[in-house]
């Protein structure tokens, strides 16, 4: 079953912070998160595991609550460069499945 | 590091004929590669994985007859649309991992496919 992001949009002045959320009926053993600009391929910016390790950029930020199923993507200090649109990707089990994709939340930021 | 390749980047066919399309790890030996497929604003949505070696797994709904996926090592998986019509046109996307530590998936640039 595909995960609920919200919020489904968000804009954003630069330097402002934002939340995007997660949240699947599944439990979930990981939660992968992307950023897709229009037109191109997603780019791996997080992978969050239960039990708690995680990979990913140091400018980004998520948290991932097993219990709830959910995952947050934090989004501090926002530049330009951030706009896109933001996946959040869910296995159910470990080994190496494919992602079941949330709908996206676009963000848009603004000088 | 992680770089993935597809090939074409866009192709336009008349309906009926049959569109391959390539995807390579290249920087690594992909133990499993992905095959999206995405429409105009809207999700990427799995359409099967590939093993080097071995038969892919099809998600549901996907025709295993129309959509052929040939793994033929660890570096280059291939994508066959046969007998594209109208309905196929999209954008496909393809995605990489080496599966240890993480299933951290590294996706191509996508090719987009315009069936006339």
């Amino acid at each position: 079953q595909q995960p609920v992001q919200s919020p489904q949009a968000v804009i954003l002045r630069e330097g402002e912070d934002a939340v995007i959320n997660c949240s699947s009926s599944k439990a979930l053993y990981s939660v992968h998160w992307y950023r897709q600009k229009h037109g191109e391929a997603p780019v791996f910016l997080m992978i969050l595991l239960k039990g708690g390790e995680q990979k990913g950029h140091e400018k980004i930020s998520a948290s991932f609550n097993e219990k709830k199923q959910q995952s947050s993507l934090y989004l501090t200090a926002s530049q330009l460069s951030y706009s896109g649109t933001y996946f959040c990707g869910t296995e159910s089990r470990g080994g190496a499945d494919g992602l079941t994709f949330g709908k996206g939340t676009h963000l848009i930021i603004q000088p | 590091g992680a770089v993935v390749s597809q090939h074409p980047s866009w192709v336009i066919c008349k309906s009926g004929t049959s569109v391959k399309i390539e995807c390579r790890s290249l920087d690594f030996q992909a133990t499993t590669m992905f095959w999206y497929r995405q429409f105009p604003k809207q999700s990427l949505m799995l359409m099967a994985t590939s093993n080097e070696g071995s038969k892919a797994t099809y998600e549901q709904g996907v025709e295993k007859d129309k959509f052929l996926i040939n793994h033929a090592s660890l570096t280059l998986s291939t994508l066959t649309v046969t007998s594209a019509h109208p309905e196929d046109s999209s954008f496909y996307i393809c995605s990489a991992t080496q599966a240890n530590p993480y299933n951290e998936q590294f996706f191509g640039p996508g090719t987009r496919l315009t069936v006339l």
